[in-house]
C-alpha cells in the first residue's frame, strides 16, 4: 500500500471556526490532490499541488486554501467552517515518470468532517 | 477544460451477470489517460483499470475491460461474470498529458445481486 496518511480521520467542529485537515505521504510523489466527496456529485477537486510551494485551485476552492511546504505534506484549510463544507474529504498522491507517464492516483482513508 | 460525466447514478444486476458503466468525458489534450476506480463500502479508492489515450488497444484486467472511444470521448467499462465483492461505486476519471489535476465522473453505484 501506499504511504499516504489523513489526519484526523473525523471532525466535528463549529461554523466559523478554522480546521485544517493534513495530508501526509512517503512515496515521494510529486503531485498532491484535496478532494471533497458528496452524494451525486463523485469527487469534486478542491486545489492541487505539483511541487513545493506549486498550488492551483481545482473546481471548488472557494473557502479552502492550502499549502506545501515540503513535499510530503499538503494541508487543506477551511477558514472559517460552513454547513455547506461538511463533506468526506479525500487527499491523493500521483507521480509521472521521465517520459511524463502518468501512475496510478493513490488515496488516503478519507477525513468526515462535520460542522454544526 | 477536463469533465467527466457519468449518467448513470445506480445499476443493479445479478450476480454472474455482464454489466456495462458509461463514462463520456471532454478535454482540449490529444493525449491523457483515463481510469475506473472502485470505491467499497469502506471507502477506500481502488483502482480497476487504466488506459492510455494513444494506445488504440482497449485495456483489460482479468474480468474487467473498458470500450475506449477517442473520437466519441467514450470510455465505458464492462465487468463479465460479476460478483458480489464488485458492489461499490465506480468512478470515472480523466488526467491530462500535460494538466496537472486529476479530474472525475459523478459516480455509479453497482450492486450485484445474489
Amino acid at each position: 500500500d501506499a504511504g499516504i496518511t489523513q489526519s484526523p480521520r473525523h471532525k466535528v467542529t463549529e461554523t466559523g471556526t478554522p480546521v485544517t485537515l493534513r495530508c501526509h505521504q512517503t512515496e515521494n510523489h510529486r503531485y498532491m490532490y484535496w478532494y471533497r466527496q458528496d452524494p451525486g456529485h463523485g469527487l469534486r477537486l478542491i486545489h492541487y499541488s505539483y511541487g513545493v510551494k506549486d498550488t492551483d485551485k481545482g473546481e471548488v476552492s472557494d473557502g479552502y486554501s492550502v499549502s506545501r511546504s515540503k513535499t510530503e505534506d499538503f494541508l487543506l484549510t477551511l477558514e472559517s467552517a460552513t454547513s455547506s463544507q461538511t463533506s468526506v474529504y479525500f487527499c491523493a498522491i500521483s507521480e509521472s515518470d521521465v517520459s511524463r507517464v502518468r501512475t496510478e492516483a493513490f488515496f488516503g482513508q478519507g477525513t468526515r468532517l462535520t460542522v454544526v | 477544460a477536463q469533465t467527466v460525466t457519468q449518467s448513470q447514478p445506480e445499476m443493479s444486476v445479478q450476480e454472474a451477470e455482464t454489466v456495462t458503466l458509461s463514462c463520456t468525458y471532454d478535454t482540449s489534450e490529444s493525449n491523457y489517460y483515463l481510469f475506473w476506480y472502485k470505491q467499497p463500502p469502506s471507502r477506500q479508492m481502488i483502482l480497476v483499470i487504466r488506459q492510455e489515450a494513444y494506445k488504440q488497444q482497449n485495456a483489460t484486467e482479468n474480468r474487467f475491460s473498458v470500450n475506449f472511444q477517442k473520437a466519441a470521448k467514450s470510455f465505458s467499462l464492462k465487468i463479465s461474470d460479476s460478483q458480489l465483492g464488485d458492489t461499490a461505486m465506480y468512478f470515472c476519471a480523466l488526467h491530462g498529458w500535460g494538466a496537472q489535476k486529476l479530474v472525475f465522473g459523478q459516480g455509479t453505484r453497482l450492486t450485484i445481486n445474489p
